[in-house]
């Protein structure tokens, strides 16, 4: 699987949109990109996943770029349950399903 | 309902016990998975289970066995538990292996004293 590389930080305000690059310039054909996010403490939570069009659900908004190295996850309206470390994975199908996480964006939603 | 849960919440032990952490999931999925988060917070697989199979065992030391008594149960046992086992672990479900979102239980706080 593709490595990714993720900002270790970024802070948002409430209200505003964040948006959480990732570059993954290595990624291959057959590899999605998949966001989880883990708030403190808590199991990982599945949040929105694309294979090279932009994807919408009531989570976020996912924009790849055409070339597919890169990626951005959008959440339109941060609140502060949104604090939370997001891990951006590129992963690809077969019966080795395995999920490669990294250091993932620690988001700091502030009031 | 919970989806994915998994018992104890926490497990305090000594060195050199052997002990299970259980894991059930009610989504009717085929595929349950065991990762480990460690104290730098790094998330990584130990195991895969695909109707009841194993398909991936990671580098993981053999005192790790995994047991699916049905596709609904992937209990985690540990024997002569080490201080290097200290982790939160997670247990994962998906519909089926390949390309599927996983659901994640709330994982299990692991302290061995």
């Amino acid at each position: 699987d593709a490595k990714t590389t993720q900002p270790t930080s970024m802070d948002c305000a409430e209200g505003r949109a964040a948006n959480l690059p990732c570059n993954h310039s290595t990624i291959s054909g057959n590899e999605y990109v998949y966001w989880y996010r883990q708030i403190h403490s808590q199991g990982p939570q599945y949040i929105i996943h694309g294979l090279k069009n932009n994807e919408t659900n009531e989570m976020a908004s996912l924009i790849i770029t055409e070339d597919r190295k890169s990626s951005t996850l959008i959440l339109p309206h941060a609140t502060l349950r949104d604090t939370a470390v997001y891990y951006c994975i590129a992963r690809r199908g077969g019966n080795n399903n395995d999920m490669r996480f990294g250091a993932g964006t620690r988001l700091t939603v502030k009031p | 309902d919970t989806a994915v849960s998994q018992t104890p919440k926490y497990l305090v032990t000594q060195m050199g016990n052997d002990k299970s952490i259980k894991c059930e999931q009610n989504l009717g999925h085929d595929t349950m998975y065991w990762y480990k988060q460690d104290s730098k917070k790094f998330l990584k697989i130990m195991f895969s289970y695909n109707n009841k199979e194993l398909i991936i065992n990671e580098t993981v030391p053999n005192r790790f066995s995994p047991k699916s008594p049905d596709k609904a149960h992937l209990n985690l046992h540990i024997n002569s538990l080490e201080l290097g086992d200290s982790a939160v672990y997670f247990c994962a479900s998906s519909r089926l292996a390949g390309q599927e979102t996983q659901y994640f239980g709330p994982g299990t706080r692991l302290l061995v004293l």
